[in-house]
């Protein structure tokens, strides 16, 4: 079993929907979250960032971490069809170790 | 500002050669790691600097990988008589604290 696991979709949603992107975890140490977007050919861009449990929200995404169910999530608002993207999550214990999923590919359609 | 930049874009090399692959991190970051991604995968962490010192080459899949990092800038991911199975997309990340990483574009390497 892999420390983290991330459904790899694909996931089709029309433009404007709510869009729901999942991770579950294993490791208790692990206490930072993040979550990046890969667009095809592309390094993976670091889209947000949280510590411990709880929400954090900037612009149209919000992240959640529960860490008592160990389960993350990355919420997209209005979604649009520029959100279309592979959404990678990442998390670590702190330092430099840190492990991704294999990633959810998403497509928005217009 | 520049971001992390990586050289070559792309790289074909034949069965038993080897291939050197170059990542500028962000002027000022003193973390820099090497992940390798596999297509359809997530990227799986290699080895990890902290300035010069490579502080963690767990990942590296064989002593067919040599990274370095001698000034504490530039890095360099080495691959030795490289094999079918290192065809991947080489990613590297450098970062001032640890945890937010910023990415090249990364290399991908075909060996034929």
């Amino acid at each position: 079993q892999k420390e983290v696991e991330q459904d790899p979709g694909p996931l089709s949603v029309p433009e404007g929907a709510i869009v729901s992107l999942n991770c579950t975890y294993s490791n208790s140490a692990f206490q930072y979250f993040m979550w990046y977007r890969q667009y095809s050919r592309k390094g993976p861009e670091l889209l947000m960032y949280t510590y411990s449990s709880g929400n954090k929200e900037d612009g149209r995404f919000t992240a959640q971490v529960d860490k008592s169910s160990k389960y993350i999530s990355l919420f997209i608002r209005d979604s649009q069809p520029s959100d279309s993207a592979t959404y990678l999550c990442a998390m670590g214990p702190g330092g430099f170790k840190t492990i991704f999923g294999a990633g959810t590919r998403l497509f928005v359609k217009a | 500002g520049a971001g992390v930049s990586q050289s070559p874009r792309y790289k074909v090399a034949k069965r038993g050669q080897d291939v050197a692959l170059r990542c500028d991190p962000i002027s000022g970051h003193v973390s820099l790691f090497w992940y390798q991604q596999a297509l359809g995968q997530g990227p799986e962490f290699l080895t990890y600097f902290q300035n010069e010192a490579q502080l963690d080459k767990s990942g590296l899949p064989s002593d067919r990988f040599f990274a370095e990092r001698p000034e504490g800038s530039v890095s360099t991911l080495k691959i030795q008589r490289t094999q079918q199975e290192d065809s991947a997309v080489y990613l590297c990340a450098s970062s001032s604290t640890g945890d937010e990483q910023y990415f090249g574009p990364g290399t991908r390497l075909t060996v034929t």
